[in-house]
């Protein structure tokens, strides 16, 4: 069983677009993340929620809109697609609020043309 | 808010040998400091961590040391092996109570072990 899930692993979309990637983890975490990844490997935090409730939102443009239904899912929407938005996204999930080990997803592939 | 540098961006060793990856971090307040490693394509996962309460640990041929004075940590890897080539990610973290709590990540060592 994959403890930290994300789809889609790899989407690719023209400029412009709007996409969601979503994310579930099935180890009864309190605490979901989302990290962004560029093309230079850096790990940057956007944003956390603890239990539904939205407790870290980074300086990212508000195209970008979190949503968690419930404490196991914390999905990710982005309208308007820019060039620069293309990374790898991580889902991540922790025991807590924390801090304490992070549990990264696979991973999704996010171009945009 | 936090901010944590990482040395070097890049390192080659024989394998064989050991490798040294220094982070600094800049709030005193930070209490936590995981290694994460990520081979090619995949998840950042976690190798080793230290809370501010002890200065040094050890796991196998891993060890992590922790300066709070000089707000200075390490990563001590010996007898590399080729499964050690990866990236390598130190971070810090102030404690969850704090309005600022989260995990920070320096920008990454590209270890590569020559045979």
């Amino acid at each position: 069983d994959t403890a930290v899930s994300q789809t889609p692993k790899y989407l690719v979309t023209q400029m412009g677009n709007d996409k969601s990637i979503k994310c579930e983890q099935n180890l009864g975490h309190d605490t979901m993340y989302w990290y962004k990844q560029d093309s230079k490997k850096f790990l940057k935090i956007m944003f956390s929620y603890n239990n539904k409730e939205l407790i870290i939102n980074e300086t990212v443009p508000n195209r970008f809109s979190p949503k968690s239904p419930d404490k196991a899912h914390l999905n990710l929407h982005i309208n308007s697609l820019e060039l620069g938005d293309s990374a790898v996204y991580f889902c991540a999930s922790s025991l807590d609020r924390g801090p304490g080990e992070l549990f990264f997803g696979e991973g999704s592939r996010l171009t945009v043309l | 808010g936090e901010n944590v540098e990482q040395h070097p961006s890049t390192l080659s060793v024989q394998e064989g040998d050991s490798a040294v990856i220094k982070c600094t971090y800049s709030d005193s307040a930070s209490n936590y400091f995981p290694w994460y490693k990520q081979e090619l394509g995949k998840r950042p996962q976690l190798i080793i961590d230290i809370r501010s309460n002890v200065g040094e640990k050890k796991d196998q041929r891993i060890a992590v040391t922790l300066n709070k004075t000089a707000k200075h940590f390490s990563l001590h890897i010996t007898e590399t092996q080729p499964e050690d080539s990866a990236v390598y990610f130190c971070a810090a973290a102030i404690p969850w109570y704090s309005s600022a709590s989260k995990i920070i990540f320096g920008s990454g060592t590209r270890l590569s072990i020559r045979p």
